[in-house]
């Protein structure tokens, strides 16, 4: 089982407001992904990081930016959140270049209203 | 950017029957990557192929990485109700991109008991 935790489950915001979302593995994987999905649609890649102090942005372009600080924790924040943002952000990582296989928090569900 | 192409997007089956499912790329993907979602969940990681032509079985399921490195395909043999969910292909293109995981648009299996 994957050790990848993504806080908080579920969110409903006013429009306007600043929130962060969290994730954070206990694996020790250098590389981390957000995506961002609608409900059973495809996910796309928002925002990467290789390591600490490495963040790319992904194919979907997104008005939240991301840190990553400390290996464990890769956080997504949104400014002023619109209704928009109202998604699932999903929260990945991967252990290096040669093993790619992701595993997956259980996701953020971001209701803006 | 590169992308995966899933067939079919839905499956209506009944209960004990096979499941096929394929994915394609108009590019060369040197792994290949299967997740399964539940609703309200973030993908799980069923399998993964690395190497061209390998065929690899979890159980029930059974993936092959295509010998052009441009297809995958998955199948579940004697399909149960806790099958149900949504099935992702995923992988990490070749060459530049290589860093991050791109994915299908998903196939979404439902059974009737």
């Amino acid at each position: 089982e994957a050790d990848i935790y993504q806080t908080p489950r579920y969110l409903v915001i006013g429009t306007g407001k600043k929130i962060t979302l969290e994730c954070s593995q206990t694996m020790g994987h250098d590389k981390m992904y957000w995506y961002q999905q609608d409900p059973g649609m495809e996910l796309h890649l928002i925002h990467y990081s290789y390591g600490v102090n490495s963040t790319e942005k992904g194919d979907l372009s997104s008005e939240s930016t991301v840190s990553r600080i400390r290996t464990e924790h890769f956080p997504l924040t949104l400014e002023s959140a619109r209704p928009s943002h109202t998604s699932q952000y999903l929260c990945a990582s991967s252990e290096s270049e040669l093993n790619t296989e992701a595993f997956f928090g259980q996701g953020t569900r971001l209701t803006v209203v | 950017g590169q992308q995966l192409n899933q067939s079919p997007q839905s499956m209506f089956i009944q209960e004990g029957e096979d499941v096929s499912m394929n994915c394609t790329s108009s590019s060369i993907f040197n792994t290949w990557l299967w997740y399964k979602q539940d609703p309200g969940e973030g993908p799980v990681l069923l399998i993964a192929l690395y190497k061209a032509g390998e065929l690899t079985s979890n159980g029930r399921l059974t993936a092959q990485f295509g010998i052009t490195r441009k297809d995958s395909f998955l199948n579940i043999s004697a399909s149960i109700p806790s099958d149900v969910g949504i099935y992702f292909c995923a992988g990490p293109p070749t060459g530049q991109g290589a860093q991050k995981l791109v994915f299908g648009q998903g196939t979404r299996l439902t059974i009737n008991p």
